[in-house]
């Protein structure tokens, strides 16, 4: 049992580039989300899935697609990659039977030039 | 506007005792949440308070006051292990599923 797994862990990119990140869970969990952290910030929402063939914006989804794929795998896209997107990059899933209990995957570290 | 409010670092010595405190302004609300995040590292679950009153979880209890917006996460018996940043999280704003969580409190534990 992976839990969260998440590729890649680290990567730079050069501004517009384009780029996906990876996102799989093994926990048969319905809702699964996708953060950035910053430098001595906490968590801020990009976007949220409650289950396969929905998602829904967070607090920061400008610059950002996702594709939540199938049960398992939730996608991140940056289209054109800006140095403001330079971030620790976090999925998370979530057991729908406790609802408020998160578990995330290890994080990418992004660094865009 | 939405936010949370938690101090930004708390410093304590081995075997005592921290409080940490996080008051919170959000539209929604079903629950406020605690993670642990080590240097690096990703963030773990750590409590969680739906009704006002006192959970406790070994060495860390959460508490919550509903009616004044306002939760706190105790750190008992400190060990050099729990220094740490500490996220106090609300679940329910916008809508039901979602987070927002506080910009943490780094916690330092001295010998």
């Amino acid at each position: 049992n992976a839990g969260v797994t998440q590729t890649p862990k680290f990567q730079v990119l050069k501004t517009g580039q384009s780029m996906t990140l990876q996102c799989a869970q093994d926990m048969n969990h319905n809702s699964m989300y996708w953060y950035r952290q910053d430098p001595g910030m906490g968590l801020r929402l990009i976007y949220y899935s409650a289950s396969e063939g929905t998602t829904d914006k967070g607090e920061v989804p400008n610059g950002y697609n996702v594709s939540r794929l199938n049960k398992r795998e939730f996608s991140l896209r940056l289209e054109s990659a800006a140095p403001s997107q330079t971030s620790v990059y976090f999925c998370a899933s979530r057991t729908d039977r406790t609802a408020y209990e998160q578990y995330f995957g290890p994080g990418t570290r992004l660094t865009v030039t | 506007g939405q936010s949370l409010e938690q101090p930004s670092e708390v410093t304590a010595v081995e075997g005592a005792i921290v409080q940490i405190n996080c008051t919170y302004q959000t539209s929604g609300f079903y629950g406020l949440s605690w993670y642990q995040q080590h240097d690096g590292g990703a963030p773990t679950f750590l409590s969680y308070n739906a009704l006002d009153g006192l959970e406790e979880t070994g060495r860390f209890s959460s508490f919550l006051s509903r009616s004044d917006s306002y939760g706190y996460l105790l750190l008992q018996e400190l060990q050099m292990k729990d220094s740490a940043s500490y996220f106090c999280a609300v679940g329910g704003t916008d809508s039901w599923g979602k987070f927002q969580f506080g910009a943490g409190t780094q916690v330092v534990v001295t010998p």
